[in-house]
């Protein structure tokens, strides 16, 4: 079982509505998630953070966690075409934090 | 400028040629990545350095060497390229604390024929 796991997708929406991206991880102490945004040939971009139980919004965004369930959901409100992109679940290794595991990734497309 | 600058931007090499690709950074940070990424696999981890003396390999390092010359320096060699090591080649810095996640230069796109 690999760390982190993604669907791949594509998830597609039309613009304005909510969408919904899911991560689970394997590692039962992880403590800290992230949530990146990377459009086609660029860099990945830190977008979200989330290290408690519940939910932690910012603007259009709302990270969600539950640990007993090993999982991490991101929500996109009012979804812009501008959202289309790949988003990346990652969790730091916690026995050594020497690295990031990260999923390979949602492809996301806005439908005008 | 941007925090973490990787050069070149794409390249076209031959097989069994060897490249450097290099990073720095001006954000201060002690850790250094180098990541690629294939479609379908995600980003994997190559070498990874937490300060000048620290070198460390990551899960698939074969093939691939890194010199960290300065705190803000680590350049990342294929000593003889191979067309399976075309890919998206990103570095990447953080702080030590891992509640920080990773800062990533621009990316170097190469291609090996």
């Amino acid at each position: 079982q690999k760390e982190v796991e993604q669907n791949s997708g594509p998830l597609s929406v039309p613009e304005g509505a909510i969408a919904s991206l899911n991560c689970t991880y394997s590692d039962r102490v992880s403590q800290s998630f992230f949530w990146y945004r990377q459009y086609s040939g660029k860099s990945p971009e830190l977008i979200m953070s989330i290290y408690s139980n519940g939910d932690k919004e910012d603007g259009r965004f709302t990270a969600q966690l539950n640990k007993a369930s090993q999982y991490v959901s991101l929500l996109i409100r009012d979804s812009q075409p501008s959202d289309s992109a790949t988003y990346l679940c990652a969790v730091p290794q916690e026995d050594t934090g020497n690295q990031f595991y990260f999923g390979t990734g949602t492809s996301l497309t806005v439908i005008p | 400028d941007a925090d973490v600058t990787q050069t070149p931007r794409n390249r076209i090499t031959k097989t069994g040629k060897r490249i450097m690709l290099e990073c720095s950074q001006t954000k201060g940070h002690d850790r250094m990545y180098w990541y690629r990424q294939d479609p379908g696999l995600g980003l994997r981890l190559i070498y990874y350095s937490f300060d000048v003396k620290d070198i460390n390999k990551g899960e698939i390092s074969d093939g691939y060497s890194v010199s960290r010359q300065a705190q803000a320096k680590f350049s990342l060699s294929l000593e003889s390229a191979i067309p399976n090591q075309t890919a998206l080649y990103f570095c990447a810095t953080s702080e030590r604390s891992r509640a920080y996640g990773y800062t990533f230069g621009s990316g170097t796109r190469l291609t090996v024929v």
